[in-house]
């Protein structure tokens, strides 16, 4: 079964709005960690963001936060006032203590911000 | 700069040759992972080491192993290539290794093509 879930291959938003990239996870691991990170075309991977299972508040650094709802298993991305370096493919992942600890990747969202 | 580095950038072989990816983790960092990241399997988690041990593996091949040495600097062998392994291999780091350990850093990955 799908661990992490993006169902939004592609993505347009225009500069300046904000964007909300969806990410659902499945786990029955009360202890895991979900990560963001961001892939432009040059390939590197960059982290963007991390929330704990345990962590009472949503996280966020600088123009991204994340909407974390637990009940609902879900870990949305926000990216405010979009820039066009913005442009890139963007992971959701999740480590869970089952299995020891692997990082699960999601198919990843293509987010193109446009002028 | 992630602070994490990998050698070669990229690689051309043969098949049936045997390669080796060098990967030097973020000072301080105890846990380095490696995964592939291939156009049909997406990013693919491999495995994973916490200084020196060996603490999960992931979807890695038998043809493919790995160790991480006294130093904290980890080696990914893969041996008997086939053409299907060509990808972009990352390798990461992190402080610790439990589900909220936090960020993983990413190198800037090697790209394998097997001809």
């Amino acid at each position: 079964a799908q661990k992490i879930t993006q169902t939004q291959p592609g993505m347009f938003v225009q500069e300046k709005e904000a964007v909300t990239l969806d990410c659902t996870y499945d786990t029955s691991d009360p202890s895991y960690g979900l990560f963001w990170y961001k892939q432009p075309s040059s390939g590197e991977m960059i982290f963007l963001i991390y929330q704990g299972s345990y962590d009472q508040q949503n996280a966020t650094e600088g123009r991204y936060s994340l909407n974390f709802q637990k009940a609902r298993k879900s870990a949305n991305l926000v990216i405010s006032a979009s820039q066009l370096g913005d442009s890139a493919m963007y992971f959701c992942a999740m480590r869970e203590v089952t299995g020891g600890f692997k990082t699960i990747f999601g198919a990843g969202t293509r987010l193109f911000v446009k002028a | 700069d992630s602070g994490v580095t990998q050698t070669p950038k990229h690689l051309i072989t043969a098949t049936g040759q045997r390669v080796t990816l060098r990967c030097s983790p973020r000072s301080g960092d105890l846990s380095v992972y490696w995964y592939q990241q291939s156009l049909d399997q997406g990013l693919q988690f491999l495995i994973h080491y916490y200084n020196g041990e060996e603490r999960a593996k992931g979807n890695i091949l038998e043809r493919f192993s790995a160790q991480q040495f006294p130093d904290l600097h980890s080696e990914l062998n893969l041996s008997s290539l086939e053409l299907g392994d060509s990808a972009l291999y990352f390798c990461a780091s992190s402080l610790s290794h439990g589900a909220g350990a936090g960020e993983q850093y990413f190198g800037p990955g090697t790209r394998l093509t097997v001809t």
